[in-house]
């Protein structure tokens, strides 16, 4: 099976410090993402990333960076944090394929900017 | 941009009934997925459909996908507790892959 791991589940931290999220995957998914998700409005694409030093921004990247060094390894880089940032960030992988194949999620790191 | 949107948002149903969620989306796409997240987990992949197919089976999962329409519906037969969970559906943006859309979800709660 594929296993996602994401770093922290619970990480508490204080306005303008940088935050790192990291997630490793163990089954060679050239693509990785990472979605936050909030009440009410589902998850919503941060950055993603096809290939080792390649990224992509999706729908909400203002505020957050990416770095992707190697393959099973894609970290999100909250560079001065904010409470609007407080929220379940999830990192998810998947095989490069033509078309959409399954996303395989990690268990999400829940953030708090106090 | 958010593609899928459930229908309905939350659902209550008891053990053994039938349970169906609906989604609609906005672009044209080449195939759809639904997902189950449990309470404070990650999101697991329940079942793909593409846009050339009608329907499919899993279990006891059966999903339909209507392209004119831009819906599909996810139907969950002789529901069980261990059901209880948000169902997302999740659809690509037409770019040629890579960037998944999920909608908001709809949280079901299944009673014993």
């Amino acid at each position: 099976d594929v296993k996602v791991t994401q770093s922290s589940r619970y990480l508490v931290k204080r306005t303008g410090e940088k935050v790192f999220l990291e997630c490793v995957q163990d089954m060679d998914h050239e693509n990785m993402f990472w979605y936050r998700q909030d009440p009410g409005l589902g998850l919503r694409l941060i950055y993603f990333s096809y290939d080792v030093k390649m990224k992509e921004k999706g729908d909400i990247p203002e505020g957050y960076s990416v770095s992707r060094e190697k393959k099973e390894r894609f970290s999100l880089i909250l560079e001065s944090a904010s409470t609007n940032q407080t929220s379940m960030y999830l990192c998810a992988s998947s095989h490069a394929q033509w078309d959409n194949s399954p996303l395989h999620f990690g268990n999400g790191t829940r953030l708090t900017v106090t | 941009s958010q593609q899928g949107e459930e229908d309905p948002q939350a659902l209550s149903i008891q053990e053994g009934e039938n349970a169906t969620m609906n989604c609609s989306y906005k672009t044209s796409i080449n195939n759809l997925q639904w997902y189950r997240q449990n309470s404070g987990r990650g999101l697991v992949h329940l079942i793909l459909i593409r846009s050339n197919e009608r329907e499919k089976h899993s279990g006891r999962l059966r999903v339909t996908l209507d392209t004119s329409k831009k819906s599909s519906s996810l139907l969950i037969t002789a529901s069980q507790a261990a059901d209880t969970a948000s169902y997302f559906c999740a659809t690509d943006e037409n770019t040629g892959g890579f960037k998944t859309i999920f909608g908001a979800g709809t949280r079901l709660f299944v009673k014993a």
